[in-house]
């Protein structure tokens, strides 16, 4: 298995632009999480799904920012419209299923930056 | 609410030297509590869990529940060992609450 898979990897975009992040988790697991890393706040929980439903978004920042999950096997973190304090990396992970201790396994990254 | 507290953004050390990186928190129940590492260029990875009691590559942390603490500790820092450390809660099983970080430097 190839792990977690994000793409891009790297973004540039304009204020005011619309960004699509998206984000294969492991095959088998069910639950997924975006996380926001920035060197003023770390890494910070933004949603998790669990089988593909939303669970938990209250550390999605604002409106501008949303998530999908259509199966089990793609979601997407969209920003619409993006704004330079938006520039951080975006990080997925994956888990088997909630409810036990286990490890996450994360992605690589996308690295946004908004000029 | 949770909270997780690591009070250097960097540490410095000498190879050889020992290492403690700090890591405080907060919960009112009972947490499960991690530590993951991210080396130069590589993903996110859990280092060790404190539901383990395990070593990984030297390192260890003990949970004091008194103190509220989970620091992380190695005798011998290796030149290797120089990466991003997170300590992370979490009190559902669910999401995890990462701390700032620290950055462990470890020069020869």
């Amino acid at each position: 298995d190839a792990g977690v898979i994000q793409s891009p990897r790297h973004e540039v975009t304009e204020m005011g632009q619309e960004v699509t992040l998206r984000c294969k988790p492991i095959s088998g697991h069910n639950s997924l999480f975006w996380y926001r890393q920035t060197m003023m706040r770390g890494l910070e929980l933004l949603i998790y799904f669990n089988n593909n439903v939303p669970i938990d978004d209250s550390g999605m920042p604002e409106d501008r920012f949303s998530a999908k999950m259509p199966n089990a096997s793609f979601s997407t973190l969209k920003i619409q419209p993006s704004e330079p304090r938006d520039s951080a990396v975006y990080f997925c992970a994956s888990i088997p299923d909630l409810g036990g201790f286990g490890e996450q396994y994360f992605g690589p990254g996308t690295r946004l930056t908004v000029t | 609410a949770q909270r997780v507290t690591q009070p250097e953004k960097l540490l410095s050390v000498f190879k050889g030297a020992p290492v403690e990186l700090k890591c405080n928190y907060s919960y009112s129940g009972s947490p499960e509590l991690f530590w993951y590492v991210q080396y130069s260029r590589q993903r996110l990875q859990l280092l060790l869990r404190h539901i383990s009691r395990e070593s990984i590559k030297g390192f260890t942390a003990d949970l004091n529940k008194g103190e509220t603490s989970f620091h992380l500790k190695k005798p011998f820092a290796q030149e290797e060992d120089s990466a991003m450390y997170y300590c992370a809660l979490t009190g559902s099983g669910y999401a995890l609450n990462f701390g700032k970080g620290t950055s462990l430097l470890v020069t020869p």
